[in-house]
């Protein structure tokens, strides 16, 4: 079990530019998460799938960011026209079923210049 | 919109010496709390979750947890040099049990 992976590790945009993020959750697991993590903010829920559908993207900024699941092997979270203040380590876990332990994946630096 | 303060922000403990750490949730609505803790430049590694008032104990690690004071608290026995992380709380909230809100933090640091 290779946990969960995210890529890239690390991801240095211009601003302006957009960003996908991606995700692979632990195979067999149904829930898929993706948080935020900030040195002022700390971590931070953003949005959450569950059999692949969109269930709570509560804390979703409301421009520019989005998520999808096209399948059970792999979640995206992109980020259009990327500003300075999106800079962040960006998590995804997943979990067997919802209420489960999340299993956090290594998170990808994105470093908006 | 909940709220996790965690206590010490940072904590330096002596190689064998018990560390222990606090967390207080500003209301009750969620009866699941997790500890975790994130090595630099890694992944959150779970350690102990708790759903009941007392006591849990994983390896190491303890949970105590207390739902009428809004308190759990995480002691770490003997502890390592390689427990130095950050340690994170979380409570479990949302109608279907799908969101973590995680606490701020503390930096642990385990001198040899």
């Amino acid at each position: 079990n290779a946990g969960v992976i995210q890529t890239p590790r690390h991801k240095v945009t211009g601003k302006g530019q957009e960003a996908t993020l991606w995700c692979e959750p632990i195979s067999g697991h149904s829930a898929v998460f993706w948080y935020r993590q900030t040195i002022v903010q700390g971590l931070e829920f953003l949005t959450y799938f569950r059999n692949q559908a969109p269930i709570d993207d509560s804390g979703m900024p409301k421009e520019r960011f989005s998520a999808q699941m096209p399948n059970q092997s792999h979640s995206t979270l992109k980020i259009q026209s990327t500003q300075p203040q999106d800079s962040a380590v960006y998590l995804c876990a997943s979990s067997l079923g919802t209420g489960d332990t999340l299993y956090f994946g290594a998170g990808t630096r994105l470093s908006v210049l | 919109q909940q709220k996790v303060q965690q206590s010490p922000e940072s904590l330096t403990v002596s190689e064998g010496a018990m560390a222990s750490l606090n967390c207080t949730f500003s209301d009750g609505t969620s009866n699941n709390f997790r500890w975790y803790r994130q090595h630099s430049a890694k992944g959150l590694e779970v350690l102990v979750s708790i759903f009941s008032d007392g006591e849990k104990e994983e390896g190491r690690f303890t949970a105590h947890l207390n739902r009428a004071n809004l308190h759990v608290s995480l002691h770490i026995r003997e502890p390592q040099p390689s427990d130095s992380a950050v340690y994170l709380c979380a409570g479990v909230y949302g109608g279907s049990g799908n969101k973590l809100i995680f606490g701020t933090g503390t930096l642990l640091s385990v001198k040899p």
